[in-house]
This record gives structure tokens, C-alpha cells and sequence, in this order.
């Protein structure tokens, strides 16, 4: 069964740390993004990268950076923790277009 | 601007009331349109896509057709289990369309 890995379901962090969210697929895929899911917004895109060591920025990238070294990890970073940065954190990856999206099943971070 | 709206935001429905939910979208160009489930604190869930205006496709109770337009997601005899939020997201053809834009969705509940 294909799978998006992401390795922690509940985070607590608090204000000011660096944490680090991280996310493995075994498909293969090129592609591999960064959401962000909150009531009333929506998803919105951090990040995403198409190739290993590439990046772009999405919607909303600021207050975070991403590294993908290996095609199959695609880590989030905060580089200091801020509560509004509580959130419900997804991560996906793809074939080249024109295929969807595979899910993670989400990361529940909480800033205190 | 590309854009993408659910309608409605939530609905409810009594086991077996047939019903449909509503996407439209205003894109320049579709590369193909989506449809995920996505269970309380849970990553989506792919369900179908759909690239070219008159395509229809079925799972189970549920079934997705496509115009120039809209996408419809009509749910047949529908069980509690179905209870979830169905979301709608689009690749559009032309600019960087390795991104999805995604409506906010609709929240369904399916009461026995």
C-alpha cells in the first residue's frame, strides 16, 4: 500500500523553538508540498519541491524553510515557533502532472 | 484569478436522501479537476479526477461529473459512513500548474 508518512500525528512546541516536521513517501514521486489546514481558510501551500535539493516557495512561506535532500523526504521547518503557527500541517506528494495528490494524515502542531 | 467554490459550505442529510455538492472554478485553462474526502483530523483522501467536460466518474455511492464550468459530486443513498468533508481542487492549465488551487469544502453529515 502506497504510503505518506508523516512522523509525528500531535506536536506541542513552545514559542521560539525550532522544530522540525518531517515527511517520507514510497512512490517515487517528483513532486512533494507542504500544507497548512485551518477552519475557515482552507489549505494553503508552504512550500513544494520537484526534484531533490529544489524548492519554491508557495502561498504563504514565510516563517518557515524546507530542505529535501533524498527524493523520498521532504522536511518543514519553523525556524522559531510562533503561536499563530498552530495548525494542522499536511504534507503530499505527486507523479509529474497531470496526477493528484497523495496525503500524509497530518501533523496537529501546537505553539504554547 | 483562478478560483475555485464549494457549495454548499455544510449540508445534512438523512440516511438514503440523495443529494449533490457543487464545485465551480474559474481557471484559465484545465488540466484536471479533483475530488478528496477528508475525515476529521486526517490528511484527504483521493476519491477522482476528471480532465475533460462531459467526463463522469462512479465509486460506490458516489459519483463525479465535470462541465466547462462545474464539477458535481452527487452522493446516492447516502450512509453515515459518508459523513466527511469533500473537497474540490483544480490544476489549472497555463503558469505554474504543479500547484492545485482548492475550494474550501463541504461538510457533510449523514444522520441514521
Amino acid at each position: 500500500d502506497v504510503k505518506v508518512t508523516q512522523s509525528s500525528r500531535y506536536l506541542v512546541k513552545r514559542t521560539g523553538e525550532k522544530v522540525f516536521l518531517e515527511c517520507v513517501q514510497d512512490m517515487d514521486h517528483e513532486n512533494m508540498f507542504w500544507y497548512r489546514q485551518d477552519p475557515g481558510l482552507g489549505l494553503r501551500l508552504i512550500y513544494f519541491s520537484y526534484d531533490v535539493k529544489m524548492k519554491e516557495k508557495g502561498d504563504i512561506p514565510e516563517g518557515y524553510s524546507v530542505s529535501r535532500e533524498k527524493k523520498e523526504r521532504f522536511s518543514l521547518i519553523l525556524e522559531s515557533a510562533s503561536t499563530n503557527q498552530t495548525s494542522m500541517y499536511l504534507c503530499a506528494s505527486s507523479l509529474p502532472q497531470p496526477y493528484g495528490y497523495t496525503f500524509g494524515s497530518g501533523t496537529r502542531l501546537t505553539v504554547v | 484569478e483562478d478560483q475555485v467554490t464549494q457549495s454548499p459550505e455544510a449540508l445534512r442529510l438523512q440516511e438514503g436522501e440523495s443529494s449533490s455538492l457543487n464545485c465551480s472554478y474559474t481557471v484559465s485553462g484545465l488540466r484536471g479537476l479533483f475530488w478528496y474526502r477528508q475525515d476529521p483530523g486526517k490528511g484527504p483522501e483521493f476519491l477522482f479526477t476528471l480532465y475533460s467536460a462531459g467526463e463522469e466518474k462512479e465509486k460506490e455511492r458516489l459519483k463525479a461529473t465535470l462541465t466547462k464550468k462545474e464539477s458535481f459530486l452527487h452522493i446516492t443513498a447516502p450512509k453515515p459512513e459518508d459523513s466527511a468533508t469533500y473537497l474540490c481542487a483544480v490544476r489549472p492549465n497555463a503558469g505554474n500548474n504543479r500547484k492545485l488551487i482548492w475550494g474550501l469544502g463541504t461538510s457533510l453529515a449523514v444522520n441514521p
